[in-house]
């Protein structure tokens, strides 16, 4: 099956730097990926679309300034927490899309800032 | 705005009993309808999908969901859950304008053995 990998798995900050997150579609091309962040005990909160080549869209309420999204290949799209703060600890997924929209995850990105 | 409501939010069931966590979607035309389960320290996967045609859908692991489209209800059901089956369970619709997924709050399953 389609395999989404993200880098790093974990990553802990100091409170005003910016930490960068990748995700790659492994073994098939996605002109579109997704990033999301989920909450403790709470569902994926769609953040934005990455489109290749092209800039993201970003949902309401999402920071566009604060959370710079860069998809320059069509295996690669990042994310980029610009001078992050404690309340943007969270897990941050990634998807890729396929055929038929069906949508394959990464294993999540821990982002703890202290 | 397109919502999915699980109304489930912690099940706690015993090996071998079955299992029907809900859903419920708010958009009223053409949709596509997924489950996704996220097993402790893993990342989501994909159990079984809804685009057209038989309302019953299989997926792996035994698991199946029926669509109503009256009801708006996308059900998901296991006639006997193992120990195995302990995990997050997030049903999701590809949004209106087919870009995204919307994801409910997820239903924490636990099953003892």
């Amino acid at each position: 099956g389609a395999v989404v990998s993200q880098h790093p798995s974990r990553v802990i900050c100091k409170s005003g730097t910016s930490v960068k997150i990748e995700c790659r579609s492994l073994d098939f091309q996605a002109t579109t990926m997704f990033w999301y962040r989920q909450f403790p005990k709470k569902s994926l909160m769609l953040m934005a679309t990455s489109n290749e080549g092209s800039k993201a869209t970003y949902e309401q309420g999402v920071e566009k300034d604060k959370f710079l999204i860069n998809h320059a290949s069509l295996t690669l799209s990042t994310l980029t927490v610009t001078s992050a703060h404690p309340e943007d600890s969270s897990f941050y997924i990634c998807s890729a899309r396929g055929g038929r929209n069906e949508q394959f995850f990464g294993p999540g990105t821990r982002l703890t800032v202290l | 705005a397109q919502s999915v409501s699980q109304h489930n939010h912690h099940v706690i069931l015993s090996e071998a009993a079955s299992l029907e966590l809900g859903c419920n979607y708010s958009y009223g035309g053409t949709v596509n309808l997924f489950w996704y389960v996220q097993y402790p320290g893993q990342h989501l996967q994909l159990l079984l999908k809804y685009f057209s045609g038989d309302p019953l859908v299989k997926g792996i692991k035994g698991f199946e969901a029926e669509f109503i489209k009256s009801k708006f209800s996308f059900n998901l059901r296991k006639p006997s859950v193992q120990w195995s089956d302990t995990a997050e369970y997030f049903c999701a619709v590809i949004n209106q304008a087919g870009t995204a997924l919307i994801f409910g709050k997820g239903t924490t399953l636990s099953v003892s053995s």
